[in-house]
């Protein structure tokens, strides 16, 4: 089946390590997204990508890295310098339609930092 | 992007319909808007969107004022599954990428 698979679901760091989410999607789209969720919140948009080699920051990018070196995968690295890191973190992709860009989520990874 | 308004939370009684108001007084005429939902701890689901006419798909109805100052997601007949946040968005088609702006949405309990 079609769809946005992240790994792992539940994840555990020390502070001060840098941490990577995966995230890959079989549905063939250009874009993919990822997002932050703390309790209680909405989403803020930390990175997004609409082609391969190319991405752009979000809201909350301070902190956060990835690369798009596949259309498949969008890795999401958490730093060391990322102050709050602990948060529920989810990945997106879109495809290019003419008339609207719903957005497919992945069932997301909820990082904590001991 | 406009600003949206929801409720922070709503009940509704399972089987009967839940009507989930947002209003968007801000939309411009390019802006299109969206509904998704968040059952707890997972993903965000895609519901519907619509520009100015009324839309219905297998999950729900959206109704859109003609102003287009407000819309009205409706859910005719809610089950105990369909409780979750619901967030309504406005966004512009700008290509491949659309940035989504979720605030902190309704929370809809179905209750027996």
């Amino acid at each position: 089946d079609g769809g946005i698979t992240q790994s792992p679901k539940y994840l555990f760091r020390k502070e001060g390590q840098n941490v990577t989410l995966s995230c890959e999607q079989n549905l063939n789209h250009d874009a993919m997204y990822w997002y932050r969720q703390d309790p209680g919140q909405g989403l803020r948009l930390i990175y997004y990508s609409q082609i391969v080699n190319d991405f752009q920051k979000g809201d909350i990018a301070e902190g956060y890295s990835v690369s798009r070196e596949k259309k498949e995968s969008f890795p999401l690295t958490v730093t060391s310098a990322q102050k709050n890191p602990t948060a529920f973190y989810l990945c997106a992709s879109s495809g290019g339609r003419a008339t609207y860009n719903e957005q497919f989520f992945g069932p997301g990874t909820r990082l904590t930092v001991l | 992007d406009a600003k949206t308004t929801q409720p922070t939370s709503m009940d509704c009684a399972e089987g009967r319909a839940a009507n989930l108001p947002c209003n968007h007084s801000t939309i411009s005429g390019n802006e299109y808007v969206y509904w998704y939902r968040q059952i707890h701890s997972q993903g965000p689901q895609y519901i519907i969107h619509g520009l100015k006419n009324n839309e219905t798909n297998e999950m729900a109805s959206l109704i859109i004022t003609e102003d287009r100052k407000s819309s009205t997601l409706i859910l005719p007949h809610a089950t105990l599954r369909d409780t979750a946040v619901y967030y309504c968005i406005v966004r512009s088609y700008t290509g491949t990428a659309s940035k989504l702006t979720f605030g902190t949405g309704t929370r809809l309990q179905v209750t027996l």
